[in-house]
């Protein structure tokens, strides 16, 4: 099926710095892509949507400033978090469609733990 | 926006019984209700899905049910065994064109050896 990979796996970090986590559609083209933030035992909540070409497009009180998305290229996607702090630590995951109108289906990347010390 | 609910939060079974979970949305407009299976620190695995066009859908021991009317979907999973073991995050998405999936807050299904 569909491939979509997502680096790094896992990253710590000082407060204060940058992170920039890498999502790329291996054997297809994803126009558009998701950015997921999965705190423990918490369901997956969706913090932006990445179009190439063109802004993102972020969810209500998810900061743009602090959450950069560039989505230069048909396959690959960056979220990079900005001056990063203890509250940032999180589970991060994209995830991009892939199939035809009738079966396109959601898949996932590998996601990046993201730990502020 | 869309709102899924997504009921129980966590269910323990014996192997080899049946596990249902179920899910309801808010908006009629809905018509894509994808099932996730989430591992520890893994990502999400699709594991079976329904359109608004279809009532049911069966993959050998997984199927899913879809009540337009009502709104609610449901995940049923037979003859369950210990690798079943994981979170169930049911979703929705509504609209035409790739858009984002609003998730339940999932179950942790426990099948008891």
């Amino acid at each position: 099926g569909a491939v979509v990979s997502q680096h790094p796996s896992w990253v710590i970090c000082k407060s204060g710095t940058s992170v920039k986590i890498e999502c790329r559609s291996l054997d297809f083209q994803a126009t558009t892509m998701f950015w997921y933030r999965q705190f423990p035992k918490q369901s997956l909540m969706l913090m932006a949507t990445s179009n190439e070409g063109s802004k993102a497009t972020y969810e209500q009180g998810v900061e743009k400033d602090k959450f950069l998305i560039n989505h230069a290229s048909l396959t690959l996607s960056t979220l990079t978090v900005t001056s990063a702090h203890p509250e940032d630590s999180s589970f991060y995951i994209c995830s991009a469609f892939t199939g035809g109108a009738t079966n396109e289906k959601l898949f996932f990347g590998s996601g990046t733990q993201l730990s502020v010390l | 926006g869309e709102n899924v609910e997504q009921h129980p939060s966590t269910l323990s079974v014996q192997e080899g019984d049946s596990a249902v979970i179920k899910c309801t949305y808010s908006d009629s407009a809905s018509n894509y209700f994808p099932w996730y299976k989430q591992e520890l620190g893994k990502r999400p695995q699709l594991i079976i899905d329904i359109r608004s066009n279809v009532g049911e859908k069966k993959d050998q021991r997984i199927a899913v049910t879809l009540n337009k009317t009502a709104k609610h979907f449901s995940l049923h999973i037979t003859e369950t065994q210990p690798e079943d073991s994981a979170v169930y995050f049911c979703a929705a998405s509504w609209g035409a064109g790739r858009r984002a999936l609003t998730f339940g807050s999932g179950t942790r299904l426990q099948v008891q050896p």
